[in-house]
């Protein structure tokens, strides 16, 4: 089956920098988002990597390997606002997208 | 601004009810998705369209149905809501293509079946 496994809870703290792992098993790949949902509100796309190596946009980045089936985001100079879900997606071999469960970030002051 | 509204934020029904979620898009995209997101799951596909009139199954559409009249809205239906449909709904648009890019979301539609 397929499959995408990212950590359910991460806390860090105000000012630092962290790291989400996603690593995934589906049949095929045509492509990686990831996607940022605060509380009660709706998901927002953050970044899309279609192929190896890391893409940044201002304080988060984000990271693929193909071969290892495996991404992750990565932000930095933690802000209280970035306290939120992350939602990891891959889109397979049929142009489906899979979700990941989604890693809730608690950022602490 | 781009924009998905979702015609009910929070509703509470009855089992057996029939339940109406509509959602509406201002981006001119061909392409229309009803997912629900459940504590500890990843989003899960009930129905999704790409073109009006269209509307292909996703991973869990027993119990649902959907309808798509014109270009900017899709609506997903509840024939007869059980304690198990309780959830957040969630539709999002996207243009069209099978690289479409990323999806829009609306706000949600969190459902209570009592």
């Amino acid at each position: 089956g397929q499959n995408i496994d990212q950590p359910t809870e991460m806390t860090a703290t105000e000012g630092a920098i962290v790291q989400i792992n996603c690593t995934y098993q589906t049949s095929g790949f045509n492509g990686l988002f990831w996607y940022q949902q605060h509380a009660g509100e709706a998901p927002t796309f953050l970044s899309y990597n279609v192929l190896d190596g890391l893409e940044e946009k201002g304080r988060f980045s984000s990271f693929l390997s193909r071969s290892k089936g495996y991404s992750y985001l990565l932000l930095k100079e933690l802000q209280m606002k970035d306290s939120a879900s992350y939602l990891c997606a891959v889109r397979d071999g049929n142009y489906q997208l899979i979700w990941g469960a989604g890693t809730k970030l608690i950022i602490k002051p | 601004d781009v924009k998905v509204t979702q015609s009910s934020r929070y509703l509470v029904k009855r089992t057996g009810e029939k339940v109406f979620l509509e959602c509406v898009q201002d981006m001119d995209h061909e392409n229309m998705f009803w997912y629900r997101q459940d504590p500890g799951l990843g989003l899960r596909l009930i129905y999704f369209s790409y073109d009006v009139k269209m509307k292909e199954k996703g991973d869990i559409p027993e119990g649902y149905s959907v309808s798509r009249e014109k270009k900017e809205r899709f609506s997903l239906i509840l024939e007869s809501a059980s304690t198990n449909q309780t959830s957040m709904y969630l539709c999002a648009s996207s243009l069209s293509g099978r690289e479409a890019g990323e999806l829009f979301f609306g706000e949600g539609s969190r459902l209570t079946v009592l």
